[in-house]
């Protein structure tokens, strides 16, 4: 089983739409959260950080549940400008190593 | 925004040629990182520091070396490059959770 597994998707959403995403990691150990957005031939760029009690920036919202080891991203009203690859990103406690998934497709249709 | 600088941005070389891709960070982050990342697919990492002198390899088998002599300056050397090492090549650093890319090498091998 892979350390951090995502649906590739793609995920194709109609512009206004909400969508979620979710990402499960197999190691308890795990300590830090993140989702990175990468437009395409890009680098990728921190969306947001994820904790335990949720946190929310304008349209996004990301949750984290320790118990059944998955974070979540939600977007409210999607943009077309919000087409890119999401990447569910977790930090280890042990060696402090940093493990990427490998992204979700997302296309805002007009 | 974040100040890590990758030289050159597109590269085109020959086969059996010595090549060394740059990436310097203004931040003063202990942590740096080389990833590799082909188009449309998954980000690996192939080499990684957290201090000056200090270098590991990463998850992903790879024929370059890096150096850490000075805290800003992360380069990496591709001895005597191969078509197979025609990727994206992306430059990373940390200071504690979060990673600040560098905006890539594109490099092709003929």
């Amino acid at each position: 089983r892979k350390e951090v597994e995502q649906d590739p998707g793609p995920f194709n959403v109609p512009e206004g739409a909400t969508v979620a995403f979710n990402c499960t990691y197999s190691n308890s150990a795990s300590q830090s959260f993140f989702w990175y957005r990468q437009d395409c031939r890009k680098e990728p760029k921190l969306l947001m950080s994820v904790y335990s009690s949720g946190n929310e920036d304008g349209r996004f919202t990301a949750q984290l549940n320790r118990a059944s080891q998955y974070i979540s991203l939600l977007i409210r009203d999607s943009k077309l400008s919000d087409s890119a690859t999401y990447l569910c990103v977790v930090r280890m406690n042990r060696d402090d190593k940093i493990i990427f998934g490998k992204g979700t497709r997302l296309h805002i249709l007009p | 925004e974040a100040d890590i600088y990758q030289t050159p941005r597109y590269l085109v070389i020959g086969t059996g040629k010595k090549i060394t891709l740059e990436c310097s960070q203004t931040m003063g982050h202990d942590k740096m990182y080389w990833y590799q990342q082909d188009p449309g697919m998954e980000l690996h990492l192939i080499h990684y520091s957290y201090g000056v002198n200090s270098t590991e390899k990463g998850d992903l088998s790879s024929e370059s070396t890096v150096s850490r002599i000075r805290t800003e300056h992360f380069p990496l050397t591709l001895e005597s490059a191969r078509p197979s090492h025609t990727s994206q090549y992306l430059c990373a650093s940390s200071p504690k959770d979060q990673l600040y890319f560098g905006p890539g090498t594109r490099l092709t091998v003929t």
